[in-house]
Parts: C-alpha cells; structure tokens; sequence
C-alpha cells in the first residue's frame, strides 16, 4: 500500500538560511511524487513535481526537490528562505494508473525575521 | 482562465440540514475529486470522477454524494449534515489519472 510520512510537522528557519523539508514515501510500483504549499486560508498551489524523468526537480520560487529511490525520500529544499515562504507543505504521492492521491500530514514552514 | 472555482467560500449549517457544494474547472480536464481537510490529517478523498459520466468513492465517502453534472462541473452533496462533517472542503481537476491536480480555493463548513 501506499503511504507518505512527512518527517516534521512544523519547521523553523531563520530568513536567509536554508530550507529542508522531508518527505519519505512508500509505493509499489512507479510513483508520481509531488509538493505542493497552502497559505493560509488559500486552496493548494504546486510547486514541482516527479514524473521518472531527472531525478533533480525544480520548482517555482526557488524550490527543488531530489528523488532518491534507494532512500524513498524526495526532500523538498530551498537555498535561502523568504518571509512570503511561510505556509504550510504538503508531500503527495500517486500510483501509476490510478486515481489515487495520497496525501502527507503536512509540515507548517514559519519563517522568523 | 479561472481554472478551479467552488462555491461557496463559508458555510454554516444545523445538524440534519442538506446542502450542495458546487465546483467547477475551465481547464477542459477529464478528472475532477472532491477531497475534505482535517487539522493534522492532510487531505482526505471523498469521491472522485475518472471522467464524465463516471463517479467512485475515495477514502471517506459516508454521508456525501456527488454529481458529475458535464465536463466542467462536479457537486458534492451532504444530505444530512452533522458535526463530524465540519470541515474544509476542498475540489481539484486533473488532465487525467496520476497527473498534476489543480485546487479550488475551498468551501469553509460548520454544523453546528
């Protein structure tokens, strides 16, 4: 069965300093592996996503993520966080073929001055 | 392009009142999914329609029914509320299966 554990519920980092939010995942065939931030009382926007091609993601505003099958991580970074960064992530997961999409519990990003 | 609209944005209801969430998408996408947001649960599949004509029930489907009425729209319906239903609904389109979803604003339900 498919499952998605994000590692930290909440994160804190100073503006500037860099971003690390984990995602580990488990699937049995291919999956399809995404992230995606909500700001408050805002529907969810995507930021990148992993479709079996390079294994190096790029997102909008500077975001990146890494699939790293041998690990089943695909860890979303940032070089230097932003203010407007502060939001709430979340690591999603879909099987190949499938309408399903599951969901992490979500890590909240605060971003002290 | 609005892509992904829902209505409406708040919602209060007493326990046993019906209502339907409407959505709606101008992106001409095949698969549209109702999904329900818990404070640390992530977001929770209710129903889904592969394509027009179609609809299967996801995760928690107890105490919702959808419509796909056409291509571009896709209700969900609470026939009888209840306060476990008290929630933030949220409605997402995709091209097709395993591909990109692209979210609603959200529909903020209370039952008292």
């Amino acid at each position: 069965a498919q499952s998605v554990t994000q590692l930290d519920s909440h994160v804190s980092v100073s503006e500037g300093t860099p971003v690390l939010l984990r995602c580990n995942y488990s699937s049995s065939y291919s999956p399809s592996l995404f992230w995606y931030v909500q700001h408050p009382n805002k529907g969810l926007q995507l930021l990148l996503k992993y479709t079996s091609a390079a294994t190096l993601v790029k997102g909008i505003n500077g975001f990146e993520a890494e699939f790293k099958k041998s690990e089943t991580s695909f860890h979303l970074t940032k070089p230097s966080a932003h203010m407007s960064d502060a939001a709430e992530y979340f690591c999603v997961v879909s099987e190949a073929g499938t309408y399903k999409y599951i969901f992490g519990t979500g890590t909240r990003l605060k971003v002290l001055a | 392009n609005a892509g992904v609209t829902q209505t409406p944005k708040f919602q209060v209801l007493k326990t046993g009142q019906s209502m339907t969430l409407q959505c709606a998408q101008d992106m001409n996408h095949n698969s549209m999914y109702w999904y329900r947001q818990d404070p640390g649960m992530g977001l929770r599949l209710i129903y889904y329609s592969a394509s027009e004509g179609t609809t299967d029930k996801g995760e928690v489907p107890n105490g919702y029914n959808v419509s796909r009425l056409n291509k571009r729209e896709f209700s969900l319906r609470l026939e009888s509320a209840a306060p476990s239903q008290t929630s933030v609904y949220f409605c997402a389109s995709s091209p097709t299966r395993g591909d990109t979803q692209y979210f609603g604003p959200g529909t903020r339900l209370t039952v008292l």
